[in-house]
């Protein structure tokens, strides 16, 4: 049963980058696609972009200036870059492996991430 | 831009069937939407349900079936418990290799 942990800081000061990792466990981080989602509080699950083993990404059109994905597979590992936050970008952060490039099926815990000096 | 639309609420009687809806602000859902479903209770990570329109994700029992309905997805839920009261989300592959997720529906159970 694969199992996925966010790691990263809990609060970021407006306008610089947020930064998070998601360890895999129990299965290996290559042959599948892996995402990240988050959710602001009290709101609803925004799709953030996807990393496929290889290196390949698709983002988000809403967030595609501001983001990246990058993967290390000797790691198990794939992280999260986003840029020039704000307010708005306060959330909590979800990774999940996935079922092609169409759906999620499995999530990690979540962490939640504040803006704010 | 896309909108992926789903009742906002929606209640249920213990023991009864409902079917929630998730469509598009402009087109019909269809296979090649790749509707899936996710359940989430409050303060938890989301657990998957249903993906590829109705293959059921590992360990979810067979009250919860998947399907389109019209010209949208569905997601039917048959002998509702106390438990089954979540927000419940889907998600449309909308091409470009994009995915997007409905607003999600409170399913209350009363």
């Amino acid at each position: 049963q694969v199992q996925l942990q966010e790691s990263g800081p809990g609060l970021v000061k407006p306008s610089e980058t947020l930064s998070l990792t998601c360890t895999v466990s129990g299965g290996s981080i290559s042959g599948y696609y892996w995402s990240w989602i988050r959710q602001p509080p009290g709101k609803g699950l925004e799709w953030i972009g996807y990393i496929y083993y290889s290196g390949s990404t698709n983002y988000n059109p809403s967030l595609k200036s501001r983001v990246t994905i990058s993967v290390d597979t000797s790691k198990n590992q794939f992280s999260l870059k986003l840029s020039s936050v704000t307010a708005a970008d306060t959330a909590v952060y979800y990774c999940s492996r996935d079922n092609g490039n169409t759906a999620m099926l499995s999530w990690g815990q979540g962490t939640l991430v504040t803006v704010s000096s | 831009q896309t909108v992926v639309t789903q009742e906002p609420s929606f209640s249920v009687s213990p023991g009864g069937t409902v079917t929630l809806t998730c469509g598009l602000s402009s087109g019909s859902v269809s296979t090649s939407s790749y509707p899936s479903w996710y359940q989430q209770t409050p303060g938890q990570a989301p657990r998957t349900l249903i993906y590829n329109t109705n293959t059921r994700s590992s360990g979810v029992p067979d009250r919860f079936s998947g399907s389109i309905v019209g010209n949208k997805a569905a997601l039917t839920i048959t002998g509702a418990q106390a438990d089954d009261e979540s927000d419940y989300y889907c998600v449309l592959y909308i091409g470009s290799d994009i995915r997007v997720f409905g607003g999600g529906t409170k399913l209350t159970v009363l």
